[in-house]
């Protein structure tokens, strides 16, 4: 089991790039998420999936869109990049027996 | 607002002393709450948890955490710290039926001396 997995690690994009971060997972959670890390802030929730076709904004949407057109991948989108997306993002599913998420190891963008 | 609390931003302990580190959450009832541990370039690991029941939980890599209602406190200790162990660790909490919409903490990161 690969768990859950993001790709690339790492990406710099100039301001007003388009981008997908993506995140694909092989536990056949329902529920994924996806979180932006910053220095002092801990990991604030973007978008949330709750199954495929199913989405929802969290703390800090804007900027980004997400899809769910099947229960193995949660992309996230970034339309026009700007400095203030320069972050370490990470995808996450949840095992909804346990509570449990599971985190995949993080993608690390910066937007010049 | 809903919020988690953690005081300490950096914690710097000699190899084998007691650790403990803070987490405070602000919530009308008891959510269920989570430590979690980064290691440096890594994603995040579980430590443990805490729903309901004995309010002193076991974890992972020797450590536990006790909540105290009263305190709104979900404190995370190790009786005696390893090298191994710093990392960052961030408190959590989710409201009963929110699921996967974790709210962390900022983290505190340990520094271990040898």
């Amino acid at each position: 089991n690969a768990g859950v997995t993001q790709t690339p690690k790492f990406q710099v994009l100039k301001t007003g790039q388009s981008m997908t971060l993506q995140c694909a997972q092989d536990m056949n959670h329902e529920y994924m998420s996806w979180y932006r890390q910053d220095p002092g802030m801990g990991l604030r929730l973007i978008h949330y999936s709750v199954g495929a076709g199913i989405t929802d904004q969290g703390e800090v949407p804007n900027g980004y869109n997400v899809s769910r057109s099947t229960t193995e991948d949660f992309p996230l989108r970034l339309l026009s990049a700007a400095p203030s997306q320069t972050s370490v993002y990470f995808c996450a599913t949840l095992d909804r027996s346990s509570y449990e998420q599971y985190f995949g190891p993080g993608t690390r963008l910066t937007v010049t | 607002a809903q919020s988690v609390t953690q005081p300490d931003i950096h914690i710097t302990v000699s190899e084998g002393a007691s650790l403990e580190l803070r987490c405070n959450y602000s919530y009308g009832a008891t959510p269920y709450l989570f430590w979690y541990v980064q290691s440096p370039g890594q994603g995040l690991q579980l430590l443990l948890k805490y729903f309901s029941g004995d309010t002193l939980v076991q974890g992972i890599k020797g450590f536990e955490a006790e909540f105290k209602r009263s305190q709104s406190s979900f404190n995370l200790r190790k009786p005696s710290v390893h090298w191994s162990d710093a990392a960052e660790y961030f408190c959590a909490v989710v409201l009963s039926g929110g699921y996967n919409k974790l709210i962390f903490g900022a983290g505190t990161r340990l520094a271990v001396h040898p």
